[in-house]
């Protein structure tokens, strides 16, 4: 069964600094693995993903990830934070054989201190 | 391109009421997924519709359903309405070609608020 851990329910940077939020995922074959952002009172929006092909993957808004099968991680992270970065981070696996249906971890707030 | 639309955006319930959601996926998307979004329960599955049949299902009561119409809006329903349905409802829609990949377009959500 697949699952999803975020470790860390909230995290502070100062603005500057580097982000690394952290991601491990149960799965019984290769996943698709996701980061989603959300934005208060607003839906989720796709940072980045990673489907068999390149283990790090660049996403939007200066975000990239490394999936590492051995540690079963992927670990989100980001250079230098800003403060539009704030928001909540979904990290969300999928496996083919479920179709579409993903498995959400239960988010890290992000908080950017200036 | 328009995104995903959900109407409506806020909305109060009282307890033993039902309510209906409506969701526009983007154009020419066929595939659509609602996810049920609680303090408690994070992020939850409820269903997947493509070209008006339930793909998939997740592990909630038969007060919740859905359906999905030709032009690919889809509703769901929540009748008789307990206190815990209290929840930001998402849909999501996915476009043709990434069957199996999990990738999803969100729209903002109807947030219901059962009394």
């Amino acid at each position: 069964a697949q699952s999803v851990t975020q470790l860390g329910s909230h995290v502070s940077v100062s603005e500057g600094a580097l982000v690394l939020l952290r991601c491990n995922y149960s799965s019984s074959v290769p996943p698709y693995l996701f980061w989603y952002v959300q934005y208060p009172n607003q839906g989720l929006q796709l940072l980045l993903k990673y489907t068999s092909a390149a283990t790090l993957v660049k996403g939007i808004n200066g975000f990239e990830a490394e999936f590492k099968k051995s540690e079963t991680s992927f670990h989100l992270t980001k250079p230098s934070a800003h403060m539009s970065d704030a928001a909540e981070y979904f990290c969300a696996v999928s496996e083919p054989q479920y179709g579409n249906k993903l498995v959400f971890g239960a988010g890290t707030i992000l908080r950017v201190k200036s | 391109k328009a995104g995903v639309t959900q109407t409506p955006r806020y909305l109060i319930k009282t307890r033993g009421q039902q309510v209906t959601l409506s969701c526009s996926p983007i154009s020419g998307h066929r595939s659509v997924s609602w996810y049920q979004q609680t303090p408690g329960q994070g992020l939850q599955f409820l269903f997947e519709y493509f070209s008006e049949t339930q793909r998939n299902k997740g592990n909630f009561p038969g007060r919740f359903s859905g359906r999905q119409f030709s032009n690919s809006r889809s509703e769901m329903n929540v009748s008789t309405l307990e206190l815990g349905d209290s929840a930001l409802y998402l849909c999501a829609s996915r476009p043709a070609g990434t069957a199996g990949t999990g990738e999803l377009f969100f729209g903002e959500g109807s947030r219901l608020t059962v009394l």
